[in-house]
């Protein structure tokens, strides 16, 4: 049971060129999501999928896509990288995600993505 | 929507106890309240989370006064590796969750 797994775990990027972020949970969790954390910041909800089928934005989805490619797996696509994303990218996944906020999250071992 | 305040940093020694209060004023009558850890490098772990009075685990126990505007996380005995970043969360609205900046616990030999 590897939990959540991240892909890749280290990336660097010319500015405007493209990428995925690759995120798959086997704890068979119907939620996922995006974060990013900048340096000596909290995480910032970038895109949720609430069930297989479903995404929305978050807190910053701005120069960013998602795809809920199946239960297990969701990704992130950056389609014109900015020195403004350089991050560290954290997938999570939870049973379920309702209004309170029951069910805890299961975070992956994040991406550091430097745009240069 | 709900939003979370925190101190900063704190500062403790091994052997003691660890109280990290989060004020959040306008918490909806539905939402728990829930506290992660994350060390450096790392993906936040989740520690505790509850809805009223008082939660406990192996690991901390979380307190809620009855009016909910604001918790407290109480860690018994830290020792080093308690040392990590200790965040609140609040749901706050369908596009939450947000961390917020978190506090900084430094725990010292």
């Amino acid at each position: 049971n590897a939990g959540v797994t991240q892909t890749p775990k280290f990336q660097v990027l010319k500015t405007g060129q493209s990428m995925t972020l690759q995120c798959a949970q086997d704890m068979n969790h119907n939620s996922m999501y995006w974060y990013r954390q900048d340096p000596g910041m909290g995480l910032r909800l970038i895109y949720y999928s609430a069930s297989e089928g479903t995404t929305d934005k978050g807190e910053v989805p701005n120069g960013y896509n998602v795809s809920r490619l199946n239960k297990r797996e969701f990704s992130l696509r950056l389609e014109s990288a900015a020195p403004s994303q350089t991050s560290v990218y954290f997938c999570a996944s939870s049973p379920r995600r309702d209004s309170g906020g029951v069910y805890e999250q299961y975070f992956g071992p994040g991406t550091r993505l430097t745009v240069t | 929507l709900a939003k979370t305040t925190q101190p900063i940093s704190m500062d403790s020694y091994e052997g003691q106890e660890v109280n990290i209060t989060c004020s959040h004023n306008n918490i909806a009558t539905n939402d728990y309240i829930t506290w992660y850890q994350q060390f450096p490098s790392q993906g936040p772990r989740f520690i505790i989370q509850g809805y009223k009075t008082k939660v406990t685990n192996e690991v901390a126990s979380l307190f809620i006064p009855a009016d909910r505007k604001s918790s407290t996380l109480s860690l018994p005995r830290v020792s080093l590796s308690d040392t990590a970043v200790y965040y609140c969360l609040v749901p706050a609205g369908r596009r939450a969750l947000t961390f917020g900046s978190g506090t900084r616990l430094q725990v010292q030999p």
